[in-house]
């Protein structure tokens, strides 16, 4: 079965305070990883999609590196904006189904 | 991005009826779309998966005469809470792929907030 361990569960930032947030998994042949980010009371948002060890992706402050056991989301000089609870997702190559981490929820203080 | 419409966004009922939620694609045909029920402060649980002019594949645990789902076209799929009762209260979830996305991301309906009195 497919498992995904999301840490820290919570962190609180200044703003300006670049931090790291970690996604590791168990998936039987990956097919991707994603990370999305969710507001309360609303749907996830995609951010990146992972597909091979090595690979990295950026958008705005926010990059997502990837290693054969753990993805990494990095957040650079974070604003309060970039408040929200992050998801981690794996796709196994077998199956179309996401199967989620239970987020980081970041808070980002001005 | 795509674009996935969720309907409606709160609904509050009384216990013993039932609630009907939409999911709709407007600008890509969905081929398989996904249900989620989110729990507070805890991750999406995959409900169901369905494609469309099929029947919809439950996951473990989940009771398929309570949760209906119907996926009749490649634009709209909806979630049937049969005889709601107040543990049926949560936010659920609608996420859709299609054949040009079936390789990367889902995306995600708006969530509706469910509250059984």
């Amino acid at each position: 079965e497919d498992q995904v361990t999301q840490s820290p569960e919570a962190l609180r930032l200044q703003e300006g305070e670049s931090s790291s947030l970690n996604c590791s998994y168990t998936v039987s042949g990956l097919r991707g990883l994603f990370w999305y980010r969710q507001d309360p009371g609303k749907g996830p948002e995609f951010l990146f999609t992972l597909y091979s060890a090595g690979e990295e992706k950026e958008k705005e402050r926010l990059k997502a590196t990837l290693t054969k056991k753990e993805s990494f989301l990095h957040i650079t000089a974070p604003k309060p904006e970039d408040s929200a609870t992050y998801l981690c997702a794996v796709q196994a190559w077998d199956d179309y189904k996401l199967s989620f981490g239970a987020g980081t929820t970041v808070t980002v203080r001005a | 991005g795509a674009v996935v419409s969720q309907h409606p966004s709160r609904v509050i009922c009384k216990s013993g009826t039932s609630v009907k939620i939409e999911c709709r694609s407007l600008d890509f045909q969905a081929t398989t779309m996904f249900w989620y029920r989110q729990f507070p402060k805890q991750s999406l649980m995959l409900m169901a998966t369905s494609n469309e002019g099929s029947k919809a594949t439950y996951e473990q645990g989940v009771e398929k005469d309570k949760f209906l789902i119907n996926h009749a076209s490649l634009t709209l799929s909806t979630l049937t809470v049969t005889s709601a009762h107040p543990e049926d209260s949560s936010f659920y979830i609608c996420s859709a792929t299609g054949k040009e996305t079936v390789n990367t991301e889902a995306f995600f309906g708006q969530g509706t907030r469910l509250t059984v009195v």
